[in-house]
């Protein structure tokens, strides 16, 4: 079964240093891959994704995100944090069927230290 | 210029309720979603209309009951609420071509059931 995982529940990191979450996926094709910020309180924003092509992607607000195809990996890094980065990260995959359905990672928090 | 939009923002209500969540999307999109998230933050999709279509019903309770009246709408009616009920319900939308595995997210539904 397609699965999701990001192994990090809670990432702690110190405003300016770089960030990488990561993200594993189980799905036998090449999956559409996604990263989706969630600020507190407020809904799911998309910050990037990958269809085909170039393998890394760029996104909003800095971020960026290589799929490894070999390692069955989108991680999401960005090269200098800054305080209003702190909210939940996910990662989805949509499998390609008609119906469109997201399977989620289960998240990960960041916190940012002045 | 809300994209995706979901009425109400909050909702707290007694056990054994009936309640609606209303969701709209002004993008034109063909397809929209409701997916649940729970206390742990795990996303997991509920339903999905294209053009007023039912497409994916995962299993949920039959409590649940989405309509959509037309494809810009798509409402989620919950009879009898239950405690496990409580969580934050988002609506999404993607289009047909163009961008179709793209969604977009609405800011959520926080549902508390007392």
């Amino acid at each position: 079964a397609q699965s999701v995982t990001q192994p990090d529940i809670h990432i702690t990191v110190s405003e300016g240093a770089s960030l990488e979450l990561r993200c594993n996926y189980s799905y036998g094709a090449t999956p559409y891959l996604f990263w989706y910020v969630q600020s507190p309180g407020q809904g799911l924003q998309l910050l990037l994704k990958y269809f085909s092509g170039d393998t890394l992607v760029q996104g909003i607000k800095g971020f960026e995100a290589e799929f490894k195809r070999s390692q069955s990996s989108f991680n999401l890094r960005k090269p200098s944090v800054h305080w209003s980065d702190a909210a939940e990260y996910f990662c989805a995959v949509r499998i390609s069927s008609n119906t469109g359905k997201l399977i989620f990672g289960q998240g990960t928090t960041l916190q940012v230290k002045p | 210029d809300t994209a995706v939009s979901q009425t109400p923002k909050y909702l707290v209500t007694q056990m054994g309720n009936d309640k609606s969540i209303k969701c709209e999307q002004n993008l034109g999109h063909d397809t929209m979603y409701w997916y649940k998230q729970d206390s742990k933050k795990f996303l997991k999709i509920m339903f999905s209309y294209n053009n007023k279509e039912l497409i994916i019903n995962e299993t949920v309770p039959n409590r649940f009951s989405p309509k959509s009246p037309d494809k810009a709408h798509l409402n989620l009616h919950i009879n009898s609420l239950e405690l496990g009920d409580s969580a934050v319900y988002f609506c999404a939308s993607s289009p047909d071509s163009g961008d179709s595995e793209t969604q977009y997210f609405g800011p959520g539904t926080r549902l508390l059931v007392l």
